[in-house]
């Protein structure tokens, strides 16, 4: 079965770290561009970062995460992941990956994981 | 960036009734990377349309997108019970990509 399972969210104090999971079954995180995608309780959809396709593997990142979040992925484990840093009380999101088919849309999401940044 | 305006923010209808959303952009955008997205509470997003009219593996043709430039558009042709719920349009031809702010399809 083609899908994809998020891990790692939680309750985490502002300014602190978190890296959050996500692993593929059923296709290559190597071969496809996978996104995070995050969505504040009751607001809509905010795109924060892509990984590439390949060895290369370029990144891009919405300029509300730039500098604080860096997205990676391991190809022996078919995982893709998310390092926050310097968290903040609106990064307070529910985090999902989605797969990108070049120019065939975000096909794949997963369940999402909830991150709360609150003292 | 390129920002997306959904309207209406809300849209009121009947099962049976057809529905018509709207997306616009606020600049030229290749309809290549246009896409349409359906969000159900306590649900992921499901890809519905993408190169602006292209149905996503298992939508019913009840769906259907069209549009180009700056203006698109989501069309159901006739409501199911099933289908009251949250729409999205995206745009995915560079970064920094963008979503509109969504349209509620609520039961009348």
């Amino acid at each position: 079965e083609v899908q994809l399972v998020e891990s790692g969210g939680g309750l985490i104090q502002p300014g602190g770290s978190l890296r959050l999971s996500c692993t593929a079954s059923g296709f290559s995180v190597r071969n496809n561009y996978i996104n995070w995608v995050r969505q504040a309780p009751g607001k809509g959809l905010e795109w924060i970062s892509v990984i590439y396709s390949g060895g290369g593997g370029s990144t891009y990142y919405a300029d509300s995460v730039k500098g604080r979040f860096a997205i990676s992925r391991d190809d022996s484990t078919n995982t893709l992941f998310l390092q926050m840093n310097s968290l903040r009380a609106e990064d307070t999101a529910m985090y999902y990956c989605a797969r990108e088919k070049t120019s065939d849309g975000f096909d794949i999401w997963g369940q999402g994981t909830m991150v709360t940044v609150s003292s | 960036e390129i920002v997306l305006t959904q309207s209406p923010g809300t849209l009121s209808l009947s099962p049976g009734e057809r529905a018509t959303l709207s997306c616009r952009a606020s600049q030229s955008i290749s309809s290549t990377y246009f896409a349409w997205y359906q969000q159900k509470p306590g649900q992921a997003p499901r890809l519905l349309i993408y190169g602006a009219s292209s149905r996503a593996t298992g939508i019913p043709d009840r769906f259907s997108g069209s549009g180009s430039g700056t203006d698109f558009t989501l069309t159901i042709a006739r409501l199911e019970p099933e289908d009251f719920a949250v729409y999205f349009c995206q745009q995915y031809g560079g970064s920094p990509y963008t979503f509109g702010q969504g349209t509620k399809l609520e039961i009348k």
